[in-house]
């Protein structure tokens, strides 16, 4: 079975605040994705990982950037937090080949104060 | 319009009933079809994947309809653990998007 790690499953952080949140894949899948997940709004991609160091942005990369500096590992910065931030996050990866479904890490519940 | 829309319910059904949810899809180039499921406070999980001729998975039936742009789920003999929230994905030709429905709610009831 695929297993994706998200590191924290809550987190609370304040304002101005740098937060990291990392994932970690064990299948060898070169894309790995960031999305963010908020009622009403389903989720929304906020970057996503072809390979080691690359991305690219996704629908809302304001105020986030990654690294994928190692291929099992995909981490999601949030440069200085806001209460606008506050959310699920989930972390998902999947292989290059086509039609593959993408597989989900349990997500982070951030709160910024 | 969104590219990808579900009704959001709740579909209030007793248990062993059947239920069908419908999610119709904006373009017409997508390629890939999944149907997940995500129950409250978890991420989601994958139920199928769509196959244009249709697959069956013990209860669960997923449908492709290319001309009328949807995909359907059909949950037959509902039980109480079939409760959650199913989702709706869909991935264009070409690119790495996939797009997510906000998701119908499915309540089964005793």
């Amino acid at each position: 079975d695929v297993k994706v790690t998200q590191s924290s499953r809550y987190l609370v952080k304040r304002t101005g605040e740098k937060v990291f949140l990392e994932c970690v894949q064990d299948m060898d899948h070169e894309n790995m994705f960031w999305y963010r997940q908020d009622p009403g709004l389903g989720l929304r991609l906020i970057y996503f990982s072809y390979d080691v160091k690359m991305k690219e942005k996704g629908d809302i990369p304001e105020g986030y950037s990654v690294s994928r500096e190692k291929k099992e590992r995909f981490s999601l910065i949030l440069e200085s937090a806001s209460t606008n931030q506050t959310s699920m996050y989930l972390c998902a990866s999947n292989t290059g080949t086509a039609n593959q479904p993408q597989h989900f890490g349990d997500g982070t519940r951030l709160s910024i104060l | 319009r969104k590219e990808v829309e579900q009704d959001p319910g709740p579909f209030n059904v007793p248990e062993g009933a059947t239920v069908a949810f419908n999610c119709t899809y904006s373009n017409s180039a997508s390629q890939s079809f999944f149907w997940y499921r995500q129950d409250c406070r978890k991420e989601p999980k994958l139920l199928m994947s769509v196959y244009s001729s249709g697959n069956e998975d013990g209860r669960f039936t997923a449908q492709l309809n290319r001309a009328s742009q949807y995909i359907s789920l059909l949950i037959r003999d509902s039980k109480l653990s079939d409760s959650a929230t199913y989702l709706c994905v869909v991935r264009d030709s070409g690119t790495y998007k996939y797009i997510f429905g906000t998701g119908t709610r499915l309540k089964v009831l005793a």
